[in-house]
């Protein structure tokens, strides 16, 4: 069965530090990866998605950026932190093509002091 | 741009009490309408997909259903345990295979 694992669970860090946050898909194979960020009153927002190494499409202008380094690994960083990065972080995969849900993961609570 | 909003924001019901949480969404052609339930702190887990108006899927307590402007997830005889956000989600024809959420339906069940 497949499986999807983020870490950390939850994560301080200062303003203007670097971030990096890691995504691993197991038990299938060509997977569609999902970057959202869920912040309070807003609903889920779609930050980058990626359908192959190397393809990342990114949905909001920010400070954030992603990287698939590998089929199933999917890597969220920032090289300097501002405070409205705050958030619950989720990666999400699907099988692809239209119709396909999404499995989330476990997700990231990020505070930026 | 497609949009989907819920209703209410929030909602209190007694161990028992039936109820409907709304979905309303605009997009330019429906691939998928999804619900999600999420618990504090968790991600979202899958409930259920529904593709054209008319079509509706069950599963123990909850029923979904689809009209061309708006889905309905019903809530009967709830229980606390049904206590969670309930997240709907579009998927449009055309362009990226993207979920456009909406913010969610907080449903609190007192025993």
């Amino acid at each position: 069965s497949q499986t999807i694992h983020q870490w950390p669970a939850t994560l301080v860090q200062p303003v203007g530090s670097p971030l990096s946050l890691e995504c691993t898909v197991e038990g299938t194979s060509n997977p569609n990866l999902y970057w959202y960020r869920q912040a309070a009153g807003r609903g889920l927002q779609l930050l980058f998605y990626s359908v192959g190494i190397g393809q990342i499409s990114s949905e909001v202008p920010q400070n954030l950026s992603a990287s698939r380094p590998q089929d199933r690994q999917f890597i969220l960083s920032s090289k300097k932190l501002l405070l409205s990065d705050s958030g619950f972080y989720l990666c999400a995969w699907s099988g692809g093509g239209f119709g396909e849900k999404l499995f989330f993961g476990s997700g990231t609570q990020l505070s930026v002091l | 741009e497609d949009q989907v909003t819920q209703s209410p924001e929030a909602l209190r019901l007694q161990e028992g009490e039936s109820s409907s949480l709304n979905c309303s969404y605009t997009v330019s052609g429906l691939r998928g309408l999804f619900w999600y339930r999420q618990d504090p702190g968790k991600g979202p887990e899958f409930l259920f997909t529904l593709y054209s108006a008319g079509e509706e899927k069950e599963k123990e307590r909850l029923k979904a259903t689809l009209t061309k402007k708006e889905s309905f997830l019903h809530i009967t005889a709830p229980k606390p345990e049904d206590s969670a956000t309930y997240l709907c989600a579009v998927q449009a024809s055309g362009g990226s295979e993207k979920l456009v959420f909406g913010k969610g339906t907080k449903l609190t069940v007192n025993p």
